[in-house]
């Protein structure tokens, strides 16, 4: 079957600090790959996405890397800014059924300290 | 251009209430969703339509039903709500099936 695994948090960082969350999945077939960021109070917006084995997705200073070989979708910042705490979903689709639905990893929560 | 919006933010309802969510998109999308977030799960899909005039189940879609009678609109109705429907339900919409989807703000239902 298809499903998301992220690491769980709250992720607890300083500012200007290094950020990796974690994600796997399992698939059947060839999804694309998703970060979406959900900042307090609002709805999820796409932060990223990778479409095939090796793509790099990149926005706003984050990256992450669609790797086949380890299914994974690990996303990276080099440098976090307080702005940037929020919660991060990974999410992989669309499945190729009728409703082209994604599914959701469970969210880590990212804190950035000043 | 708003994009999708729902209402209401928040709801507190008693068991055996029923109440509408309603969600509205002014992007002329064709697809549209509903999913519930609760916590330590990732977003589970309710119901969808891939059209006005169609609905469709997804995975959660016990004690709910939807309507689409126009495009711009997706209704979610609860007809007798149970603790186990307290969640955040966030409404989303894209253009066709391969498209990015676009979430409203959510909505914070606690049935008590």
């Amino acid at each position: 079957g298809n499903s998301v695994t992220q690491m769980e948090g709250p992720v607890t960082l300083s500012e200007e600090a290094f950020l990796t969350i974690n994600c796997t999945y399992t698939a059947t077939g060839y999804p694309s790959l998703f970060w979406y960021v959900q900042y307090p109070g609002e709805g999820l917006q796409l932060l990223l996405k990778a479409t095939k084995a090796d793509d790099k997705g990149s926005n706003k200073g984050f990256e992450a890397t669609y790797r086949k070989e380890t299914t994974s979708f690990h996303l990276e910042k080099g440098s976090v800014q307080v702005s940037d705490s929020a919660v991060y979903f990974c999410a992989l689709g669309p499945l190729m059924d009728s409703s082209y639905k994604l599914i959701f990893g469970s969210g880590t929560r990212l804190l950035v300290r000043p | 251009n708003a994009g999708v919006t729902q209402t209401p933010k928040f709801r507190v309802l008693k068991t055996g209430q029923s109440m509408t969510l309603l969600c509205a998109q002014d992007m002329n999308h064709e697809y549209m969703y509903w999913y519930r977030q609760d916590p330590g799960m990732g977003l589970r899909l309710i119901h969808y339509s891939v059209g006005e005039g169609t609905t469709a189940k997804g995975e959660v879609p016990d004690g709910y039903n939807v309507s689409r009678l126009k495009k711009q609109n997706f209704l979610l109705g609860l007809e007798s709500a149970a603790p186990s429907q307290t969640s955040v339900y966030f409404c989303a919409s894209s253009y066709a099936g391969l498209y990015e989807q676009y979430f409203g703000p959510g909505t914070r239902l606690t049935v008590t």
